[in-house]
């Protein structure tokens, strides 16, 4: 079965430049996106296939895929980007069926 | 807008069958190329998919879930369905009902806790 791996957390400060990854066998082969979700909310979509953002998205929130490695990338992070973050794929194995990382719990200091 | 609504017990009994309905308002479910999803979440955080079905009834199954697994479609009602037998504690949950716009969820239901206790 496909795996995705993400760091467990990742800290930065407001203003700077926060990077997640999400490894995975070839990746860089599938479709990747990405859910922010807060406490108590239901995950929200930040980005789809690889590096695009859905309406209302800002454009601090970009995305890249290749090799064996996916990253999310927020610029100018603000406290409001405090969150955890998913990432996700479609596995077309013998059994098709979707995976998520494990997530990645973004502090911002 | 679409928007998604999770209903059913939160309360289920082990070795009993859960069941949970999604409806969809603000649109019809056979409009557009879309597949419904449930997905789970456990109090450690993690998100699991359980499965999905497209309006044409074609469906697509968690293979560690497929044996348990029912996703139904019921298009006079606007809604789809989740039945999961044989519960345990384990399966205790949040449950989400999604769209699934052929690869990413765009829309998503608030979630709906399910305890698996006796």
């Amino acid at each position: 079965s496909y795996v995705l791996t993400q760091p467990p957390s990742v800290s930065v400060a407001p203003g700077k430049t926060a990077t997640i990854t999400c490894g995975g066998n070839n990746i860089g082969d599938k479709s990747v996106h990405w859910y922010q979700q807060k406490p108590g909310q239901a995950p929200l979509l930040v980005i789809y296939y690889d590096n695009d953002r859905p309406s209302g998205i800002p454009e601090r929130f970009s995305g890249f895929n290749s090799g064996n490695t996916a990253t999310l990338t927020i610029g100018g992070v603000e406290a409001g980007d405090e969150a955890d973050y998913y990432c996700q794929v479609w596995d077309s194995g013998r059994d098709p069926h979707v995976v998520f990382g494990g997530g990645t719990k973004l502090t911002v200091l | 807008q679409v928007q998604l609504q999770e209903s059913g017990p939160g309360l289920v009994r082990p070795s009993q069958t859960l069941s949970l309905t999604c409806t969809v308002s603000g649109g019809s479910i056979t409009l557009g190329d879309y597949h419904w999803t449930w997905i789970r979440q456990f109090a450690g955080k993690g998100l699991e998919w359980i499965g999905r079905i497209y309006t044409n009834g074609s469906l697509n199954y968690n293979p560690s879930l497929k044996s348990r697994v029912t996703v139904s479609l019921d298009t006079s009602k606007n809604h789809f369905s989740l039945q999961l037998r044989t519960v345990t504690a384990a399966d205790t949950a949040v449950y989400y009902c999604a769209r699934d716009i052929v690869g990413p969820f765009d829309t998503w239901g608030r979630g709906i806790l399910v305890i698996v206790s006796s």
